[in-house]
């Protein structure tokens, strides 16, 4: 069954560490997205992807990096951490041949940043 | 810009009885938007409930139904008997025909009560 799978599950992390959320997607979408969740604001976009070495910034990809090596996996990179990157974060395929169709979530990460 | 707007949560509502989240967008860079809900069951990612693409249609899935009013910009997600099963986090998001990536409102937390 075609999927989207996050790792970690749960990460914590100290304050200017490095941080990589991973994903990999066997849906053989082009498109892939980087939310994040916070209470008040629900899903914002982050950074996106149109295919392998494709990252394009979303509505707030400042202290977030991305990379896209492959159709399969796109990473989401916090270079130095801060406790304000303490949040939900979910990756997301769409089909780029299909621009209405839903798109399939994982299961997120829960990182904290101390 | 693009934006959705939903029901504060939390929403807590007794079982068998019934259930309204309000959903309201803006479309200025859009010209078709395309409607969804997705709902998202503790530790797992979003998925997709139901979807409207065309302006007067209603969408169904579950015993959920939503229609698409362009008149008023709204797509309000209706249930006519709640059970326990559906207390989960729903959220309204917005794409196009063209690919935008979909914005989501912040998400109803639904509590369903015995």
């Amino acid at each position: 069954e075609a999927a989207v799978t996050q790792s970690p599950r749960n990460k914590v992390a100290v304050t200017g560490g490095k941080v990589t959320l991973s994903c990999n997607q066997t849906n053989n979408h082009n498109n892939m997205y980087w939310y994040r969740q916070d209470t008040g604001h629900g899903l914002r976009l982050i950074h996106y992807s149109y295919g392998a070495g494709s990252t394009e910034k979303g509505d707030i990809p400042d202290g977030y990096k991305a990379s896209r090596p492959s159709q399969e996996n796109f990473s989401l990179i916090l270079e130095l951490a801060t406790p304000s990157q303490t949040s939900v974060y979910f990756c997301a395929s769409g089909d780029a041949y299909r621009p209405n169709s839903d798109y399939t979530f994982g299961s997120g990460t829960r990182l904290l940043v101390i | 810009g693009d934006s959705v707007t939903q029901t504060e949560g939390p929403v807590t509502v007794s079982e068998s009885e019934s259930l309204i989240i309000n959903c309201t967008y803006s479309a200025t860079s859009i010209a078709y938007p395309n409607l969804f809900w997705y709902v998202r069951y503790p530790g797992e990612g979003l998925q997709l409930l139901l979807k409207v693409i065309t302006a007067g249609q209603k969408g169904s899935s579950r015993g959920f139904e939503a229609t698409y009013n362009k008149e008023t910009t709204s797509f309000h997600l209706q249930k006519a008997s709640v059970q326990e099963s559906d207390s989960a986090v729903y959220y309204c998001a917005l794409g196009s025909n063209s690919g935008t990536y979909q914005r989501f409102g912040t998400g109803t937390k639904l509590q369903v009560v015995p």
